[in-house]
């Protein structure tokens, strides 16, 4: 069982729908949670970080992490062609070491 | 500009024939990693660095080196390199507890 589970997807949803977007995990360790945005033939970009448990909002952007379901999501509101692209999620268990497990990436459609 | 560079950004070599792929952050960052990125199976850590002369080992990093002399550099070194290493390469730095900067990725063929 990988340590980190990602549905690959690809999602096509329409222009404005909320998108929903999730891993799950198997390492009760883990107190990062990240998640990035992967535009074909570019590096991933950060958008959204997220300590231990809870929920965060950025915009139309919003990451919640639930310890106890070892969850974490990220969802879209208004989503825009623009939001294309393949998103990852990430781990890594707090002090003293630096190693990340990312999720596969689930591609996401958004149609005009 | 604050940026991760990464070169070459593609590279087609022989097996056996000893390479370096280059990482240079201009941001005074602490943490900087190599990753390597393949279909189906993802991101996966191939070496870490948590400060100058302080390296670690991520997921998949047989075959592969690492130096980190200076704070801003953190070059990744295939001694022998292998038709199974050939992947996307990524770079990334940050001062936090996240990732926050990728290079551009460097592709490289192994024949």
């Amino acid at each position: 069982q990988k340590e980190v589970e990602q549905d690959p997807g690809p999602l096509s949803v329409p222009e404005g729908a909320i998108v929903s977007l999730n891993c799950t995990y198997s390492n009760s360790a883990f107190q990062y949670f990240m998640w990035y945005r992967q535009y074909s033939r570019k590096g991933p970009e950060l958008l959204m970080y997220t300590y231990s448990s809870g929920n965060k909002e950025d915009g139309r952007f919003t990451a919640q992490v639930d310890k106890s379901s070892k969850y974490i999501s990220l969802f879209i509101r208004d989503s825009q062609p623009s939001d294309s692209a393949t998103y990852l999620c990430a781990m890594r268990v707090t002090s003293g070491t630096y190693k990340y497990i990312f999720g596969t990436g689930t591609r996401l459609k958004v149609l005009a | 500009e604050a940026q991760v560079t990464q070169n070459p950004r593609y590279l087609i070599t022989v097996t056996g024939k000893k390479l370096t792929v280059t990482c240079s952050q201009n941001m005074n960052h602490e943490y900087m990693s190599w990753y390597r990125q393949d279909p189906g199976l993802g991101l996966r850590q191939i070496y870490y660095s948590m400060n100058v002369e302080v390296t670690d080992k991520g997921d998949v990093p047989e075959g592969y080196k690492v130096s980190r002399k200076e704070k801003r550099n953190f070059p990744l070194i295939l001694e022998s390199p292998s038709p199974n290493q050939t992947s996307l390469y990524f770079c990334a730095s940050s001062s936090e507890g996240a990732e926050a900067f990728f290079g551009q990725g460097t592709r490289l063929t192994v024949v």
